[in-house]
């Protein structure tokens, strides 16, 4: 199975933008990256997904490196409401889907 | 729109009882699966189905059974309740197979064995 890379937790203040980083080298040609996040006493929720190319979302945005080894999940102008923790998954057609532990995200008023 | 529903909520145990999850998904998707959240951890597949009929074996299978009932719902069940396995549930399903489709989640069901 596929894994990904993502550091423990990372810090933002309000109103300003996030880069969320994930490294995902041994990713197949069919993978899809996926992100999810969590917010706290629920279940994940799906952000966007992207197979080559960047994708925009009303939630996020989700760059791709050309190589495809890694991906970065851009949230413009991060809120409150946006801490969370942040899964970065590769989607495969096995539909084996693993998720790791994740990048919490705290957000500084 | 219910979306993914998982029955119980909440349930309490004592080690060596038995207890079904149930979980059933009302936007005709296809594939279904059964992941299990410690505290402070990621989640953890258990079982997946990627299909009505079939089923195979996660990261953590051990301890536990499924039951793809029909299309609509995937059944766990542990038939002699241990400590570890306290924990939050949480079912999932996704329109398709393959790479492109989204997951959606259930609320979680909260698991303590005595």
């Amino acid at each position: 199975d596929a894994k990904t890379t993502q550091p423990n937790s990372m810090e933002s203040n309000e109103e300003e933008p996030v880069h969320l980083p994930c490294n995902h080298s041994t990713i197949s040609g069919t993978d899809y990256i996926h992100w999810y996040r969590q917010l706290p006493s629920q279940g994940p929720e799906y952000v966007i997904h992207g197979l080559t190319s960047n994708v925009n979302n009303r939630m996020a945005s989700l760059a791709i490196a050309e190589d495809r080894k890694s991906s970065t999940l851009i949230l413009h102008r991060a809120t409150l409401r946006d801490a969370a923790v942040y899964y970065c998954i590769l989607r495969g057609r096995d539909d084996k889907i693993i998720f790791g532990k994740g990048t919490r995200l705290h957000i500084l008023p | 729109n219910a979306g993914v529903t998982q029955t119980p909520k909440f349930q309490v145990l004592k080690t060596g009882q038995s207890m079904t999850l149930q979980c059933a998904q009302d936007m005709n998707h296809n594939s279904m699966y059964w992941y299990r959240q410690d505290p402070g951890m990621g989640l953890r597949l258990i079982y997946y189905s990627a299909s009505e009929g079939t089923t195979d074996k996660g990261e953590v299978p051990n301890g536990y059974n499924v039951s793809r009932l029909n299309k609509r719902e995937f059944s766990l069940r542990l038939e002699s309740a241990a400590p570890s396995q306290t924990s939050v549930y949480f079912c999932a399903s996704s329109l398709r197979g393959g790479a492109a489709g989204e997951l959606f989640f259930g609320e979680g069901s909260r698991l303590t064995v005595l």
